[in-house]
């Protein structure tokens, strides 16, 4: 089936840095989304982008879909403490269905640097 | 307003026990889905359904079964639970218009011993 490769797997923040990371596919996407998940909690949406080339912020968040539908990028700028926790793209194949079935990527965990 | 609501938030179960996990939605929405989430892994779909009395299988959707029997419950059922159910699982739902999935519950920490 469809998989995403998101890296990086983990990494470590210092407040003010800016973050970057990234999922990629051999198959096509119509949707790109990102998600942030806090311990014991389930995901929240942060950015929903629709076609490609699409590049959108939400605050210190900023995503971009890839041009050739196979690859989106996650910045986060200045980050903050809260900012830690584990951060998932998924993308919606052109073939999930009317069920808007997502593929999900494994995830990058923000942790703060000691 | 609730939005998703799983049940039970934990539990401990024997191998070969079963049991049943409740999502309940006050949003009306017409889709629900099921996933598992393991250690370094994203979110797999085990089963979902598109309205009341519908169902149909995900990615990974053995062991398990599921039923819709009011629009606003959504049950994953494990027969006879076996340690490679012990995982973290989580209800989403959706209406179909809004295209993408952004309401999740909490999840069920589930351990099978």
């Amino acid at each position: 089936g469809q998989q995403l490769n998101q890296s990086p797997q983990s990494m470590f923040i210092q407040e003010g840095e800016d973050v970057s990371m990234n999922c990629t596919s051999s198959s096509i996407f119509n949707t790109w989304l990102w998600y942030k998940q806090d311990p014991g909690e389930g995901p929240v949406l942060l950015i929903a982008l629709y076609k490609a080339g699409e590049l959108t912020s939400n605050g210190r968040l900023t995503a971009q879909f890839g041009i050739t539908r196979k690859d989106s990028f996650l910045n986060i700028s200045a980050s903050i403490p809260s900012d830690v926790g584990i951060y998932f793209c998924a993308g919606q194949p052109p073939l999930g269905g009317s069920q808007g079935n997502l593929i999900f990527g494994k995830g990058t965990k923000l942790s703060v640097k000691p | 307003n609730a939005g998703v609501t799983q049940t039970p938030k934990f539990r401990v179960l024997k191998t070969g026990q079963s049991m049943t996990l409740l999502c309940a939605q006050d949003m009306n929405h017409e889709y629900m889905y099921w996933y598992r989430q393991d250690p370094g892994m994203g979110l797999r779909l085990i089963h979902y359904s598109v309205g009341e009395g519908t169902t149909a299988k995900g990615e990974v959707p053995d062991g398990y079964n599921v039923s819709r029997l009011k629009k606003q419950n959504f049950l994953l059922g494990l027969e006879s639970a076996a340690p490679s159910q012990t995982s973290v699982y989580f209800c989403a739902s959706r209406n179909p218009g809004q295209g993408i999935l952004k309401h999740f519950g909490d999840g069920t920490r589930l351990s099978i011993l």
